[in-house]
C-alpha cells in the first residue's frame, strides 16, 4: 500500500532563518506531488506541485521554492523565513490523471 | 472559471441532526467531485467522491448529492456525531485532462453532544 511521509511534524523557527521541509511517498511511481498551505486552519492553497524529477512549477509566487531530487521525494525550502510563512504546510500525491490526492500529516511552521 | 464556492464556512449541528454542506461551480468540464474531511491537526482525507453520471452517491452515513443542470453538489451527514466534527472540503477537477483539484474554503463542521 502506498504511504506519504512528511516532517518535521512541528517547527518553530526565527525569521530569517532557512526552512527545509521534506516529503516521501512510498508503495508507488511516478506520482504527481503537491505543496500546499493552509493558514488559520482552512482554505487550502497551493504552493507547488511536480509531475517528475526536476518539474516544478509554482502556483503563487512568494519565498518558499521546491525541488525533486528523486521520483518519490519533494522538498520545501527557504533561504530566509518570512513571519508571513507561518502556516500548516501539506505535502500530497496523486495517481497522475486521477485526480484523486492523498495527504500527508502536515507540517506546523511557526516563524517569530 | 475554476472556482469552486463552498458554504457556509461553519455549522453547527445537534447529535443525531443532519448536516448539509453545498458547493457550487463553474466549470461545466470537470468530472470529478471529492469531499475531503480535516480533523485538527492532521492532513485531509478522501471522505467520498462523485461523478457526474450519478446523482446521488452514499456511502454509511455521508452521502453526495449532484445536481449537474445547476452545477452543485452538497454532502450530507445523516445522524451526525461528535466524532464527525471536522472541516469538510469540497473539491473538483477534470480527470479526463489530469487536471489538479480545485478546493472550495472549507466547512467547519461542530457536532453537540
Amino acid at each position: 500500500s502506498q504511504t506519504i511521509h512528511q516532517w518535521p511534524a512541528t517547527l518553530v523557527q526565527p525569521v530569517g532563518s532557512p526552512l527545509s521541509l521534506e516529503c516521501t511517498v512510498e508503495g508507488t511511481s511516478n506520482p504527481n506531488l503537491y505543496w500546499y498551505r493552509q493558514a488559520a486552519g482552512r482554505g487550502l492553497q497551493l504552493l507547488f506541485y511536480s509531475v517528475g524529477i526536476g518539474q516544478i512549477s509554482s502556483e503563487v509566487p512568494q519565498n518558499l521554492s521546491a525541488s525533486r531530487p528523486q521520483d518519490r521525494q519533494f522538498i520545501l525550502s527557504s533561504k530566509k523565513l518570512l513571519l508571513s510563512d507561518s502556516g500548516f504546510y501539506l505535502c500530497a500525491w496523486s495517481v497522475r490523471n486521477t485526480g484523486e490526492l492523498f495527504f500527508g500529516e502536515g507540517s506546523r511552521l511557526t516563524v517569530l | 472559471q475554476q472556482q469552486v464556492k463552498q458554504s457556509p464556512q461553519s455549522l453547527i449541528v445537534q447529535k443525531g441532526g443532519i448536516s448539509i454542506i453545498n458547493c457550487a461551480y463553474e466549470n461545466t468540464a470537470f468530472d470529478y467531485f471529492p469531499w475531503y474531511q480535516q480533523f485538527p491537526g492532521k492532513g485531509p482525507a478522501l471522505l467520498i467522491a462523485i461523478r457526474p453520471d450519478v446523482s446521488e452517491k452514499k456511502e454509511g452515513r455521508f452521502t453526495i448529492s449532484f445536481n449537474k443542470s445547476a452545477k452543485q453538489f452538497s454532502l450530507h451527514i445523516m445522524d451526525s456525531q461528535p466524532g464527525d466534527s471536522a472541516t469538510y472540503f469540497c473539491a473538483a477537477s477534470i480527470q479526463t485532462s489530469g487536471s489538479r483539484l480545485t478546493f472550495g474554503e472549507g466547512t467547519q463542521l461542530t457536532v453537540n453532544p
